[in-house]
């Protein structure tokens, strides 16, 4: 079966670095994304790994380890507007190539 | 450009009643992804369609059913509804197997 597991809530100070981490089990993995996601709107796309290493992109970055089933995202220089929930999701080829979220982890960024 | 975009943006409904939620893809997108998102959890897949043809299906009752029209959009149709079927109704297009673009969503409240 499929299985992704994350922190449910996390908080950190404006200005900081928080690196929200992301383990997962499913049996046709074929790939990892991070959607960043406000209160009462839709999801929208953060970064995606299909190898193992470190993504890139501005104040964010996604690391994959296929071996360990793990990932995290890393936010640095945090601004409130990071407040938000942050959904691991990986794309199953047992599920047509579409995706299984974690539940979400809760950030919380204070002044 | 226009995202994706669905209809209605919420909607109140009675326990034994049919719902219709309806998706419009990005222009060119032809695979459409519904998924269900209750409060404080990810979203759980619920069907894929791609070309008019359902391409995957997650574990929801036959209660829920979904068609594609030639233009790519689509519906979602809830039956006999229970009160737990109170969610967050997401569409996501794609243009193949690739990344997932979210619509608003729907919210769905079963009284």
């Amino acid at each position: 079966g499929q299985n992704i597991d994350q922190p449910t809530e996390m908080t950190a100070t404006e200005g900081a670095i928080v690196q929200i981490n992301c383990t997962y089990q499913t049996s046709g993995f074929n790939g990892l994304f991070w959607y960043q996601q406000h209160a009462g709107e839709a999801p929208t796309f953060l970064s995606y790994n299909v190898l193992d290493g470190l993504e890139e992109k501005g104040r964010f970055s996604s690391f994959l380890s296929r071996s360990k089933g793990y990932s995290y995202l890393l936010l640095k220089e945090l601004q409130m507007k990071d407040s938000a929930s942050y959904l691991c999701a990986v794309r199953d080829e047992d599920y047509g190539q579409n995706f299984v979220f974690g539940p979400g982890t809760r950030l919380s960024v204070l002044p | 450009d226009t995202g994706v975009t669905q209809s209605p943006t919420h909607l109140i409904k009675t326990r034994g009643q049919q719902v219709t939620l309806r998706c419009s893809p990005i222009s060119g997108h032809k695979s459409v992804s519904w998924y269900q998102q209750v409060l404080g959890q990810g979203p759980q897949f619920i069907f894929q369609y791609y070309e008019k043809e359902e391409r995957g299906r997650g574990n929801f009752p036959d209660r829920f059913s979904a068609r594609q029209f030639p233009n790519y959009s689509s519906e979602l149709n809830v039956n006999a509804l229970l009160l737990g079927d109170s969610a967050l109704y997401l569409c996501a297009s794609s243009p193949g197997a690739g990344e997932q673009f979210f619509g608003p969503g729907t919210r769905l409240t079963v009284l």
